[in-house]
């Protein structure tokens, strides 16, 4: 059963420190999307790959935000400096897009951040 | 830039009768649509998708959206309602994917549908 997979679920922080949160997206696809969920907002675009290029990440906060593609296998969105604003749930997806047209994008389960 | 409005926030129905969710969409050309369902501390899960061809589409758990292109619209709608279909529901839009940078999926707010007894 092809499911992407996230890590930690669930991560407790306190301000200032570093966080990184891990992505294993189906094997065969080429796309790779990071989401942040939270009330007030709803689901944020943060970043995305091809083919582990990034494509987008304009949603990002450069200052502290960094997502990267270390191989196909494994995708990365790192904090650091962690702010308690930063605290919410963040989504990995992955999809296969050929050069033209689209398929749908498979979520993970979330990793649910708080910051204190 | 793609935009999609869900005007509901909450929907309460009782259980067995009907859902329909409302999904407006902004975008200049033929748009792929998405339908997808949240449990509470779950990920999303893909409900439906319109890509090209009829332009009612069936999905899973016996929903189904129309695509309107008149009225830029992509309405849910599931004929009776169960219990288990309490949750948030979002609707996505994505471009095509010619363009290097295309097929972002931009989210709807959600619409939280509660299931009175």
């Amino acid at each position: 059963d092809a499911r992407v997979t996230q890590t930690p679920r669930h991560k407790v922080t306190e301000m200032g420190q570093e966080v990184t949160m891990r992505c294993q997206p189906i094997l065969g696809h080429n796309t790779v999307f990071w989401y942040r969920q939270t009330m007030m907002q709803g689901l944020e675009l943060l970043a995305y790959f091809r083919n582990r290029a990034p494509l987008d990440d304009s949603g990002m906060p450069k200052d502290r935000f960094s997502a990267e593609m270390p191989d196909a296998t494994l995708a990365t969105l790192k904090i650091q400096p962690s702010e308690p604003r930063d605290s919410a749930v963040y989504f990995c997806a992955s999809g296969l897009v050929r050069s033209r047209g689209h398929t749908e994008a498979f979520f993970g389960q979330g990793t649910r951040l708080t910051v204190v | 830039a793609q935009s999609v409005t869900q005007p509901d926030i909450h929907i309460t129905v009782s259980e067995g009768a009907s859902l329909e969710l409302r999904c407006n969409y902004s975008y200049g050309a033929t748009p792929y649509l998405f339908w997808y369902v949240q449990s509470p501390g779950q990920g999303l899960q893909l409900l439906l998708k319109y890509f090209s061809g009829d332009t009612l589409v069936q999905g899973i758990k016996g929903f189904e959206a129309e695509f309107k292109r008149s009225q830029s619209s992509f309405n849910l709608r599931k004929p009776s309602v169960h219990w288990s279909d309490a949750a948030e529901y979002f609707c996505a839009v994505a471009d095509e994917g010619v363009k290097a940078a295309g097929n972002k999926l931009t989210f709807g707010g959600g619409t939280r549908v509660l299931v009175k007894p």
